[in-house]
């Protein structure tokens, strides 16, 4: 079956600081690919999505490319404010493999920016 | 559009008791999911409908779960019995179809405690 595999938090840094949150995933067929984000008190908000390899997904700020010989989708930032402190999912839909219209989350990374 | 609403958004119940949660998707969006997420993990998904058709079922939906969307507008989570164990954020969101179906906007959630 479907699922993603994100590294654990909490992932603490000092504002300005570059980020990198880790993202794997195992699919059957052609996957999209998705980070979310989740604010204190917030619904998740979509954040960035690629939906074939080599695509790269960016706002924000943030970027992510989907590399499918590594079926990876790392999001990265070059310089994190402390509003960036929030849970970041990443996620897949992956309908081309007989797998359900829903998207299937990884269990989120929390990001703590320090000022 | 004030986007994906759920209520209430706080549920206290005793185990036992049967609750029911509501959702009003962003109105133009005839696709409309259910999500559960417990503390530390991410969302997963319950269900499916596109317009008042259920088209998917996770197997996380046990008998005691029930959702419907009658007119293909708002939808509605039934749980019956309450068990400890339900205990969570029940997250609801909704997309359209065509292109913009991988794209999903999620409700703040409805979060159940059961005593």
């Amino acid at each position: 079956g479907n699922s993603v595999t994100q590294m654990e938090g909490p992932v603490t840094l000092s504002e300005e600081a570059f980020l990198t949150i880790n993202c794997t995933y195992t699919a059957t067929g052609y996957p999209s690919l998705f980070w979310y984000v989740q604010y204190p008190g917030e619904g998740l908000q979509l954040l960035l999505k690629a939906t074939k390899a080599d695509d790269k997904g960016s706002n924000k700020g943030f970027e992510a490319t989907y590399r499918k010989e590594t079926t990876s989708f790392h999001l990265e930032k070059g310089s994190v404010q402390v509003s960036d402190s929030a849970v970041y999912f990443c996620a897949l839909r992956d309908k081309s493999g007989g797998g359900a219209d829903g998207l299937t989350f990884g269990k989120g990374t929390h990001l703590i920016i320090q000022p | 559009d004030t986007g994906v609403s759920q209520n209430p958004r706080h549920k206290i119940t005793k185990r036992g008791q049967n609750v029911t949660f509501r959702c009003d998707p962003i109105s133009e969006h005839n696709r409309l999911y259910w999500y559960r997420q417990t503390l530390g993990q991410g969302p997963e998904f319950l269900t499916y409908f596109q317009n008042e058709a259920q088209l998917e079922k996770s197997r996380l939906l046990s008998d005691r779960f029930s959702a419907e969307r009658p007119k293909g507008s708002f939808s509605t989570l039934e749980i019956q019995r309450t068990e400890q164990g339900d205990s969570a954020m029940y997250l609801c969101a909704s997309s359209p179809g065509g292109a913009g179906a991988n794209v999903l906007t999620f409700g703040a959630g409805s979060r159940l405690t059961v005593l």
